[in-house]
């Protein structure tokens, strides 16, 4: 199975900062690579799909590129309701794997 | 609008067994391959178990494989996910998710459950 790597696993931003999370894979994925958050006590919700493509509704704050092994997903301007718990998952081959998640936290 | 219920979580003891349901509304549920994803309190995402639309394929992880059998009633909407010879390290929110494939092929997933709660204790 690939491993899906986060790091970090935890950042502390303050509202109104850009903060970048990265997503490494154990081998090549092409860009099949989705990114979710997920809040307190409910389920993931789809925010990109194919390392870069946003999900209908989500907003353009939300970014994410990158290739092959290494991604990243960008938000601006942080809001109070972007402090959540995001993962990477490949979908490059079978099955499904998840990175660890990377919680992000108010200063 | 798609929907995706869960039911059939609880308490159990260790080596007991439990049966899930998801049940699915908004969309052709027949068309699509459904799948099982838990997270352990405080823990990340695993994925668990697949079966394919027409319930001819399934997957299970390697950690409970031999344990657990998903299963379908397209004509109900429902997936099953029986879980047999239950641990404590199964405890876990488990989530009812659907991907863009009609087969075990690998997907991203669009919609989740709310996710039913499955507690292995003594």
């Amino acid at each position: 199975d690939i491993q899906m790597t986060q790091s970090p696993s935890s950042l502390s931003a303050s509202v109104g900062d850009r903060v970048t999370i990265t997503c490494r894979a154990s081998q090549g994925i092409n860009t099949w690579l989705a990114w979710y958050q997920q809040k307190p006590a409910k389920a993931p919700k789809s925010l990109i799909y194919a390392a870069s493509s946003l999900q209908s509704g989500v907003p353009s704050k939300f970014s994410g590129n990158g290739s092959g092994t290494d991604f990243t997903l960008t938000i601006n301007s942080l809001q109070p309701e972007d402090f959540a718990t995001y993962y990477c998952q490949q979908y490059d081959s079978f099955p499904p794997t998840f990175g660890g998640g990377t919680k992000v936290e108010i200063k | 609008e798609v929907h995706l219920v869960e039911s059939g979580g609880g308490l159990v003891q260790p080596g007991g067994s439990l049966r899930l349901s998801c049940t699915a509304s908004g969309f052709t549920s027949s068309d699509y391959a459904m799948h099982w994803v838990r997270q352990a309190p405080g823990k990340g995402l695993e994925y668990v178990s697949a079966i394919r639309n027409n319930g001819r394929d399934t997957y299970y992880a390697d950690s409970v494989k031999g344990r657990f059998h998903i299963s379908r009633d397209n004509s109900k909407r429902i997936v099953f996910l029986q879980m047999s010879s239950l641990r404590t390290e199964d405890t876990a929110v488990y989530y009812c998710v659907k991907g863009f494939k009609i087969g075990l092929g690998p997907t991203d997933f669009d919609y989740w459950g709310q996710g039913t709660l499955v507690t292995v204790s003594s």
